[in-house]
């Protein structure tokens, strides 16, 4: 148990529409990473949040954005949903400076038909 | 930028050991992880290894390193069923803050 936590755990979405996840940092950490993990593949870094701001960004396309609150909580939002969304999808919550603390929760599961 | 790869699946016998293997292309890689996923689940940090270091140690956990040959490999000794799973080796930067890059993992299956 890694502390953690993200929401919602399954999602079922129509192409076109817009849908927000949510994840929980561990507590004391203040970096949210998120990635996508396509059936049958690794996870794939889309951004990164560090104390509020965009700190890195992989190769996705606008319509994927984020937020990160005071509390360093995260969201990922994704707009003009497509087929090829659908995934799960994984956050990790580090602390800046300590390479071991690198913790993921159990991610989202996003269906878009 | 950096590409992983690593054999796709891994039988073995219970109480046998397990070497999953693991190569990459980014030099500059100061940390090397291993995760392990089970299924419909997140990832799970096993270990990690410092890139000035060739081998390390973490009870039924062997990791190896050669870095010349940007080789990694992560040896499960006395395998249990609990250990099914796949298992992703992660180059990574130097701090908690540095994205990782995984290969498509390797799926471990453990007879019984």
């Amino acid at each position: 148990e890694t502390g953690v936590t993200q929401s919602p755990t399954h999602l079922i979405k129509t192409r076109g529409q817009q849908v927000t996840l949510r994840c929980s940092s561990q507590s004391g950490h203040n970096t949210v990473s998120w990635y996508q993990q396509a059936l049958g593949q690794g996870p794939q870094f889309i951004f990164q949040y560090y104390r509020e701001e965009e700190n890195g960004r992989g190769n996705f396309p606008p319509r994927f954005s984020g937020l990160q609150f005071p509390n360093y909580s995260s969201e990922l939002n994704v707009n003009a949903l497509e087929l090829d969304d659908s995934a799960l999808y994984l956050c990790a919550s580090s602390l800046g400076d300590r390479v071991e603390t690198q913790y993921f929760g159990p991610g989202t599961r996003l269906l878009v038909l | 930028g950096e590409d992983v790869e690593q054999s796709l699946f891994l039988s073995v016998r219970e109480g046998d050991s397990s070497v999953i293997n693991c190569t990459y292309t980014d030099s500059s890689s100061t940390y090397l992880y291993w995760y392990k996923q089970e299924p419909g689940a997140g990832l799970q940090l096993l270990t990690y290894i410092f890139s000035n270091m060739d081998m390390k140690q973490d009870q039924r956990l062997t990791v190896l390193l050669n870095k010349k040959d940007k080789h990694l490999s992560l040896r499960i000794a006395d395998t249990q069923t609990g250990d099914s799973a796949i298992y992703f080796c992660a180059p990574g930067g130097n701090s908690g803050n540095t994205p990782l890059v995984f290969g498509k993992g390797t799926r471990l299956s453990v007879i019984a």
